[in-house]
């Protein structure tokens, strides 16, 4: 089945300091779905993307849909410690579904 | 965003006793409901999808009679787990999603700790 893979798995980062994160798959997706997860709480979407080579900001986040359409970034410039939390991806599974499929996630800390 | 509430936010019970964990959506009408399960550490796995005043459709190796979802109304969709093991011990997690609707939203959630 469809699989997103995340990268990387963990980020260690100082407070101030850009991230980088991605997210690829073998199968093309027409949708990127960039949600962020806090401890004990149910994912909140930060970025929706639905054009190959769209790219988006909200706020101090960017996120960008491959040309290929079989990947995704989401940057997020100058961290703040209440970025900390799980960043997952999230893709809707081929054939018209509304399912989702998500990728395992990039645990984010940031030191003050 | 749409607002999402899901009751009770965490629960503890005994094994062999049944737990029902309600999804409302505040704010728009869900004629769809999934149902997710997230283990620790791990990332969210549907577990059903329901339409309103429709049987669910369980992915696989989701027992249907173990998880008994029901979707009455555009607002309120419940899972009940039947007679809860520890393996059962999970964070639950609803997304309704309106006709039409390009993105979904996610409930709070609900831990679940079966001892």
């Amino acid at each position: 089945g469809q699989q997103l893979n995340q990268s990387p798995q963990s980020m260690f980062i100082q407070e101030g300091e850009d991230v980088s994160m991605n997210c690829t798959s073998s199968s093309i997706f027409n949708t990127w779905l960039w949600y962020k997860q806090d401890p004990g709480e149910g994912p909140v979407l930060l970025i929706a993307l639905y054009k190959a080579g769209e790219l988006t900001s909200n706020g101090r986040l960017t996120a960008q849909f491959g040309i290929t359409r079989k990947d995704s970034f989401l940057n997020i410039s100058a961290s703040i410690p209440s970025d900390v939390g799980i960043y997952f991806c999230a893709g809707p599974i081929q054939g018209g579904s509304e399912k989702l499929v998500f990728g395992k996630g990039t645990k984010l800390t940031v030191n003050p | 965003g749409a607002v999402v509430s899901q009751h009770p936010s965490w629960v503890i019970c005994k094994s062999g006793t049944s737990v029902k964990i309600e999804c409302r959506s505040l704010d728009f009408q869900a004629t769809t409901m999934f149902w997710y399960r997230q283990f620790p550490k791990q990332s969210l796995m549907l577990m059903a999808t329901s339409n309103e005043g429709s049987k669910a459709t369980y992915e696989q190796g989701v027992e249907k009679d173990k998880f008994l979802i029901n979707h009455a109304s555009l607002t309120l969709s419940t899972l009940t787990v039947t007679s809860a093991h520890p393996e059962d011990s999970s964070f639950y997690i609803c997304s309704p999603q309106m006709l039409g609707q390009e993105t979904q939203y996610f409930g709070p959630g609900t831990r679940l700790l079966v001892l």
